[in-house]
């Protein structure tokens, strides 16, 4: 079965680059009846949707994120990941990949994630 | 945004008894609605989708029902392993995926 596993710097300065990688493991990211996503969740905001993206290369973002998201993939090492710039406080968080569930060509939801790495951005 | 409210906020249940949770959208969202639970210290895992399709795995004593703005999840015959939180999350309307803040289950 499918496993998403999260990797990165757990801590990060005000106004950096957060980067996270998702490497995924007993199933592959080449397929299209699948998108891959990245969700985070903090106290204050809850569960938020970040971003998604497809093999073929099509990508979605959340329009809170005001452009500072890129989701991009390696499809050699089946990862994906995750860019956040300009980073504040209100970053810190637990990130978290998931796989995405298409149902009749809609896109449902998400299962399964990873176990989240908790991204804490302070100086 | 879609925004997704949740009631209550916690729900003391004794085991063996059942849990009822609402979900209210801010605008329609047909039944274009996912349930998941989240223990503490793990990701959430999806249990319905389409308001009422159960995911791979979820046992049957998980019911979803609701179309529109309000929607419920019920537990039938609460075990051990179903105290946890649960939250809501709709993928009608853009931006996609707006999740409700959780009402979490907990031992009358």
């Amino acid at each position: 079965q499918v496993q998403l596993q999260e990797s990165g710097p757990g801590l990060v300065k005000p106004s950096q680059t957060l980067s996270l990688t998702c490497t995924i493991s007993g199933g592959s990211f080449t397929v299209d009846d699948y998108f891959w996503s990245w969700i985070r969740q903090s106290p204050g905001k809850g569960l938020e949707w970040i971003g998604y993206m497809y093999y073929s290369g099509s990508t979605y973002y959340n329009p809170s994120l005001k452009g500072r998201v890129t989701l991009s993939a390696d499809t050699s090492e089946n990862q994906f990941s995750l860019s956040l710039t300009s980073v504040t406080a209100a970053d810190t968080a637990v990130y978290y990949c998931a796989r995405g569930l298409v149902v009749a060509g809609m896109e449902v939801g998400f299962d399964p994630w990873g176990p989240g790495i908790l991204v804490t951005v302070s100086s | 945004e879609t925004v997704m409210t949740q009631s209550p906020a916690t729900l003391s249940v004794s085991p063996g008894q059942r849990a009822t949770l609402s979900c209210r959208a801010s605008r329609n969202i047909n039944t274009n609605l996912a349930w998941y639970q989240q223990k503490p210290g793990q990701a959430p895992r999806l249990l319905l989708y389409g308001a009422s399709t159960r995911a791979t795995g979820i046992p049957a004593r998980f019911s979803g029902r609701g179309s529109g703005t309000e929607f419920t999840l019920t537990i039938s015959g609460l075990q051990s392993e179903d105290f946890a939180v649960y939250f809501c999350q709709q993928y009608n309307n853009w931006p996609l995926f707006t999740f409700g803040p959780g009402t979490t289950v907990d031992i009358k």
